[in-house]
C-alpha cells in the first residue's frame, strides 16, 4: 500500500546536538512538506519542495535544514540552532497539482533532554 | 498574523447530536479549503473539502459550509459519534499553485463526544 513512512516515532536529543528526522513516500507525489505541531497550535510550515533537488523555507525554517535528493525521501534536520525544538514534527506530500491526494506520516515526537 | 482562525479550542457535544465546528478567514485569495480530524501522537487525515465556488459540501454524516461574504466556514458532523472525539483542523492553501507551497491550519478545535 502506498503511504508516507516517518521514523522514528519517538525521539530523544541531548541540547546541542544535530538530529534528522526520516521522511519517505511511495505515492510517486512531486511536492513534500514539513510542520510542526506545538500544543494549542495548528500546524506551521517548517519547508517544502516541489520538485527533487529544489525545496522552499516555510514560516519557521530558523534552525532546520533539509534535502531532497530523490522523490521519495525529504529528511528534516533539526539543528543545535533551534531554539525550542521539542515538539511534534509532521511530513506530508502532495500530487503538487490541486488539492488531490494531500497525505500526512504519523509524525515523530522529539523531545529535548 | 493568523490568516486561518478558529476561536474555539475546544466543543463538548452529547453523543447524537450536532456538532458545529467554525472556521474563519482573513486571506480573501483563499479558495479552497479542507478539514483534517487529528488524534494524538498520529498525522493528521484529511475529511472533507469545498471549493470556493460551491457553498455546501456533503459527504455521509459530514457537511461543510462555506459563506465567502462573511468569510467562514463550518464543519457539520450530524449525528456526532464517540469516534469523533479529535482534534478538528481548518486548512487553505497558501497560495493559487493549489497548495504545493503548503497548507495554512488553524489551532483546531478539540471536539469531545459524550456519551
Amino acid at each position: 500500500d502506498g503511504g508516507i513512512t516517518q521514523s522514528p516515532k519517538y525521539l530523544f536529543r541531548k541540547e546541542g546536538q544535530n538530529v534528522t528526522l526520516s521522511c519517505e513516500q511511495n505515492l510517486n507525489h512531486d511536492a513534500m512538506y514539513w510542520y510542526r505541531q506545538d500544543p494549542g497550535q495548528g500546524l506551521r510550515l517548517i519547508y517544502y519542495s516541489q520538485i527533487v533537488n529544489d525545496f522552499q523555507k516555510g514560516d519557521i525554517a530558523e534552525g532546520y535544514s533539509v534535502s531532497r535528493e530523490k522523490k521519495e525521501s525529504f529528511p528534516l534536520t533539526v539543528t543545535s540552532a533551534q531554539k525550542n525544538p521539542t515538539a511534534f514534527y509532521l511530513c506530508a506530500s502532495s500530487i503538487g497539482q490541486g488539492m488531490t491526494g494531500y497525505t500526512f506520516g504519523s509524525g515523530t515526537r522529539l523531545t529535548v533532554v | 498574523d493568523q490568516q486561518v482562525k478558529q476561536n474555539s479550542p475546544s466543543l463538548s457535544v452529547q453523543e447524537g447530536r450536532i456538532s458545529i465546528l467554525n472556521c474563519d478567514y482573513t486571506n480573501s485569495m483563499f479558495d479552497y479549503f479542507l478539514w483534517y480530524k487529528k488524534y494524538p501522537a498520529e498525522g493528521p487525515t484529511f475529511l472533507i473539502s469545498i471549493s470556493s465556488i460551491k457553498d455546501k459540501n456533503e459527504d455521509g454524516r459530514f457537511t461543510v459550509f462555506l459563506n465567502k461574504s462573511a468569510k467562514h466556514l463550518s464543519l457539520h458532523i450530524v449525528p456526532s459519534q464517540p469516534g469523533d472525539s479529535a482534534v478538528y483542523f481548518c486548512a487553505a492553501p497558501d497560495h493559487s499553485g493549489g497548495g504545493a507551497d503548503g497548507l495554512t491550519f488553524g489551532k483546531g478545535t478539540h471536539l469531545i463526544i459524550q456519551p
